[in-house]
C-alpha cells in the first residue's frame, strides 16, 4: 500500500487569504488526485495533477481558485485561493494507483 | 441520473448480522470498483476493490459485481459495532479518476 502524507492536517483561515496544502507520496506515481469533501457530503474530484503538464480540472473548479503544482512524481500542492466560508471542507489527495488517500486537511474559513 | 448512486441510509443492523450495502453506476465502460469505509472526521480507508464479475471475499467482507446490471455491493458478515461508519462506493472513470457515491451510513447496534 502507498503511504501518502498530507499537511497541514487542519487550519483555520481568514476569508480572503490563501492556503497551500502539500501531499507527498512514498513512491513515484504518474497521477495524483485532489478531492474536496464538504460537510456531510461525499468526495468530489477537484482536479487531476500530472507531472510535467497542467492539471486537469473538473467542471465547477478553476485554476485561479485552486492552483495546483506537480513538480515531481512524488509531490503535489493544492492552493485554495481567496477563501470564503463556503470553502470550509476537507481536502484530500489521492494516489489512484492504490486508491489510497492522505489523512486530509480540514479547512475552516472564518 | 447520478453517475454513482447509493442509499444514504442510515442502515441499522444488529450485531452479528449481515450488512448489505448497494451501489449502482451509470457508465458501462467502468472497469474498477472500490469500497471505502470512512469514520467521522477521518479520511476514507480502502476496504477492497473488484474488477471482475462475481464475488470477491476478504475476511468478513464480500464484494459482488454484476456489470450487466451495473451493480456492485458489499456484504459485511458478523457485523460489529466498530463497523459503524459511512461506506463509500467509487467507480473508475476516464483518466483514472474515481467517481464517488454519496455514501451509506451504517449503524451496528450491540
Amino acid at each position: 500500500s502507498a503511504v501518502i502524507s498530507q499537511k497541514p492536517s487542519r487550519d483555520i483561515c481568514q476569508r480572503g487569504t490563501s492556503l497551500t496544502i502539500q501531499c507527498q507520496v512514498d513512491s513515484q506515481v504518474t497521477m495524483m488526485f485532489w478531492y474536496r469533501q464538504q460537510p456531510g457530503q461525499s468526495l468530489t474530484l477537484i482536479a487531476t495533477a500530472n507531472q510535467g503538464s497542467e492539471a486537469t480540472y473538473e467542471s465547477g473548479f478553476v485554476i485561479d481558485k485552486f492552483p495546483i503544482s506537480r513538480p515531481n512524481l512524488t509531490f503535489s500542492t493544492l492552493t485554495v485561493s481567496n477563501m470564503s466560508p463556503e470553502d470550509s471542507s476537507i481536502y484530500l489527495c489521492s494516489d489512484y494507483r492504490g486508491a489510497f488517500f492522505g489523512q486530509g486537511t480540514r479547512l475552516t474559513v472564518v | 441520473q447520478k453517475e454513482v448512486e447509493q442509499n444514504s441510509g442510515p442502515l441499522s443492523v444488529p450485531e452479528g448480522a449481515i450488512a448489505s450495502l448497494n451501489c449502482t453506476y451509470s457508465d458501462r465502460g467502468s472497469q474498477s470498483f472500490f469500497w471505502y469505509r470512512q469514520y467521522s472526521g477521518k479520511s476514507p480507508e480502502l476496504i477492497m476493490f473488484i474488477y471482475s464479475n462475481g464475488d470477491k471475499e476478504d475476511g468478513r467482507f464480500t464484494a459482488q459485481l454484476n456489470k450487466a446490471s451495473q451493480y456492485v455491493s458489499l456484504l459485511i458478515r458478523d457485523s460489529q459495532p466498530s463497523d459503524s461508519a459511512t461506506y463509500l462506493c467509487a467507480v473508475n472513470a476516464q483518466g483514472g479518476k474515481l467517481i464517488f457515491g454519496q455514501g451509506t451510513e451504517l449503524s451496528v447496534k450491540p
